[in-house]
């Protein structure tokens, strides 16, 4: 049973804000919603954890509404650089964390 | 940078041989996953290990095995390799606390591309 679900692939412009929603309708109490970047042939990159509501760095924002069943990256004002794949995780069970990766959602940034 | 780095970048094998692959964590990390990721696919978790104990293990056989050292630093080890191990193999290391929930950050290092012959 897949513990995330998101998007395969999105499209987008330079200049726009991104929202790439992930289901995670099992989520644990305890458990984290963590998002990854990653290039091709690199290792994937944190970009934000949040537990409940509304997180907020230098790069994006993350969205969980009070159910915490889905969760929402927002990237605002995406570049070319921000082509990659996005990956939405959750908190493994059993006090230990292990980040479970599913296949991500591909986005293309266009000129 | 993470500070994780993984040797070698790069390597070539024939189908049967073994290959070991290494990881140095970042300085204070005490919990090392190694990742298996096929071209297209997600990174399959393959096992991890935490304070030199394996901690946890995914849907890998036993020919997949792993090491972790006194300072930290991880061993991946594969037997007997088939085709189908050619991928990239991440390391990542992150600092693991007893008790409580989980929020820790993983740093992911750049990688080994295996490739099977």
């Amino acid at each position: 049973l897949a513990k995330t679900t998101q998007p395969i692939s999105m499209d987008s412009y330079e200049g726009q804000e991104v929202n790439i929603t992930c289901s995670h309708n099992n989520i644990a109490t305890n458990d984290y919603i963590t998002w990854y970047q990653q290039f091709p042939s690199q290792g994937p990159r944190f970009i934000i954890q949040g537990y409940k509501t509304k997180v907020t760095n230098e790069v994006a924002s993350l969205f969980i509404p009070a159910d915490r069943k889905s969760s929402t990256l927002s990237l605002p004002r995406v570049s070319l650089s921000d082509t990659a794949v996005y990956y939405c995780l959750v908190g493994d069970e059993g006090g230990s964390y292990i980040p479970t990766f599913g296949r991500g959602t591909s986005l293309i940034v266009h000129p | 940078e993470t500070g994780v780095t993984q040797s070698p970048t790069h390597l070539i094998k024939t189908r049967g041989q073994q290959v070991t692959l290494r990881c140095s964590s970042q300085s204070g990390h005490n919990t090392v996953s190694w990742y298996q990721q096929a071209l297209g696919q997600g990174p399959q978790f393959i096992f991890q290990y935490y304070r030199e104990e394996e901690n946890g293990r995914g849907n890998f056989p036993p020919r997949f095995s792993g090491l972790q050292f006194p300072n930290y630093s991880s061993e991946l080890n594969v037997n007997a390799l088939e085709l189908d191990d050619s991928a990239l193999y991440l390391c990542a290391s992150s600092l693991a606390y007893t008790g409580g929930p989980m929020n820790t950050e993983a740093f992911f290092g750049q990688g080994t591309r295996l490739t099977v012959v």
